[in-house]
């Protein structure tokens, strides 16, 4: 059964940085494309970042371009989320996505962890 | 950039069908998968690539897609049907995942 379970959201002030992981079990994680998706309190979904197996590429929503890092270690089964420069806007819960078959067709998705900017 | 359509709300009797519609220039050209998020819960895939259903889904849902509207429809609509629903392609010009911006689904 694929698991993903995310961690490190925390409540931070606007500037800061934050740094979220998903641990991933039940599949090989190294096979497969990953990705971040949020949410804001009461919101749709937002696409945020994707990362390739091989992390060798990476794309990023305008929104967050050159603020926010997404890698991988497949060693270790986990994917990461670096983000800087925060604004209250970013504000969300943040989901981690496996990729399936399909380019972006997400078929497992974590329960997400809670992002909170504010002064 | 691309920009995906859907209604806010959608109401249906249970047992009739439901029909949530997914507006998009050219959607047809696009692979669209479906998402179905119940209250407190994380997203489920429910469709992808415009018709095809992960195992576990019941046949009860399916896809369509053409010209500049793709369709999720849910026949014999049950209380536990009401969610949230998102459709979202891949948009290659920005390389980037695009989703709809919902429709809640209430079931009368």
């Amino acid at each position: 059964e694929v698991q993903l379970v995310e961690s490190g959201g925390v409540v931070v002030q606007p500037g800061g940085s934050l740094r979220l992981s998903c641990a991933a079990s039940g599949f090989i994680f190294a096979d497969y494309q990953m990705h971040w998706v949020r949410q804001a309190p009461g919101k749709g979904l937002e696409w945020v970042a994707l990362i390739t197996w091989d992390a060798q590429t990476t794309h990023y929503a305008e929104a967050v371009k050159g603020r926010f890092t997404i890698s991988r270690d497949n060693n270790n089964n986990s994917l990461h989320l670096q983000m800087n420069s925060l604004r209250t806007e970013d504000t969300a819960l943040y989901y981690c996505a496996k990729e399936g078959t399909q380019l972006s067709m997400l078929d497992s998705w974590g329960q997400g962890t809670l992002v909170t900017v504010t002064s | 950039s691309y920009v995906l359509t859907q209604p806010p709300s959608v109401s249906v009797a249970p047992g009739k069908a439901a029909r949530l519609p997914c507006g998009g220039d050219n959607i047809g050209r696009k692979g669209v998968q479906w998402y179905r998020q119940r209250p407190g819960q994380a997203p489920m895939l429910v469709i992808y690539f415009d018709s095809a259903r992960p195992s576990g889904i019941p046949e009860r849902f399916s896809g369509s897609n053409s010209g500049n509207t793709a369709t999720l429809n849910i026949g014999r609509v049950e209380a536990g049907d009401e969610a949230d629903y998102y459709c979202q392609v891949w948009d290659p010009d920005s390389d980037s995942a695009i989703f709809g911006g919902g429709t809640k689904l209430t079931v009368l």
